[in-house]
């Protein structure tokens, strides 16, 4: 079973430039999250989805930060305009529990991409 | 405000002892604990899990506590191995809910990570 899939795994950019990032989660899975981890930092849930609707995006800094997965499978998140504090890696996450409902599985084992590296100069 | 702290950022063993990871967190709404184990340039990778409910899960190696009442977990590995050097992540669930206070879903926030070194 292929795995999440993540691109690029580098990036390299300049403050106020623009950056996407894109993720193919496991097939099947209807629940996919994205992740800023900076360095020494544990993973921080910036959106989740839930087929092609938002769960939660409480802590998406909205003013420059954008995610969409229009056709509830892959989905990008994008940066625009860079700052250097924004320099971080970015996982995607997907799983596929089912989260919401009268049958709400809490296990809610989430499966990680290799992640993005992003570098704001 | 950070809900999941591993207050020791790294912990040094030596192979085939026991490796104690410790994980305390603050939310009574998390009903579920994972931890993850991580690899330089690689994703976090799920190893084990507890509910709530349960003080105590073991999957081979691997052993999880929970004492609900203290607010903490701990991760034990015996016989630790050279294999298992890698940073661990703790991470909590709690169900998050909507405008209309129905269940929208799970969230997990994730602990700052423990990086351990296991020496031969």
């Amino acid at each position: 079973e292929a795995g999440v899939a993540q691109s690029p795994r580098y990036k390299i950019i300049e403050k106020r430039q623009s950056v996407a990032f894109w993720c193919n989660p496991i097939s099947g899975h209807a629940t996919l999250y994205w992740y800023q981890q900076i360095l020494g930092q544990g993973p921080k849930l910036l959106i989740q989805f839930q087929n092609n609707g938002v769960v939660d995006d409480s802590q998406l800094p909205k003013d420059r930060f954008s995610a969409e997965r229009l056709k509830g499978v892959d989905s990008t998140l994008k940066i625009q305009p860079a700052k250097l504090e924004d320099s971080a890696v970015y996982l995607c996450a997907s799983s596929l529990s089912r989260t919401s409902g009268p049958r709400r599985n809490y296990k809610n084992i989430q499966y990680f991409g290799a992640g993005t590296r992003l570098s704001v100069l | 405000d950070q809900q999941v702290k591993q207050n020791s950022p790294s912990l040094s063993v030596q192979e085939g002892r026991i490796s104690i990871l410790n994980c305390d967190y603050t939310n009574s709404m998390f009903d579920y604990f994972l931890w993850y184990k991580k690899y330089p340039a690689e994703g976090p990778t799920f190893l084990i899990s507890i509910s709530s409910i349960k003080d105590k899960n073991e999957d081979g190696r691997f052993t999880v506590f929970l004492n609900k009442s203290a607010k903490h977990l701990s991760l034990h590995i015996v016989p630790s191995q050279p294999g298992d050097s890698a940073v661990y992540f703790c991470a909590a669930s709690r169900p998050i809910f909507n405008s209309m206070n129905n269940n929208a879903g799970n969230m997990l926030t994730f602990g700052g990570g423990t990086r351990l070194m296991v020496k031969p």
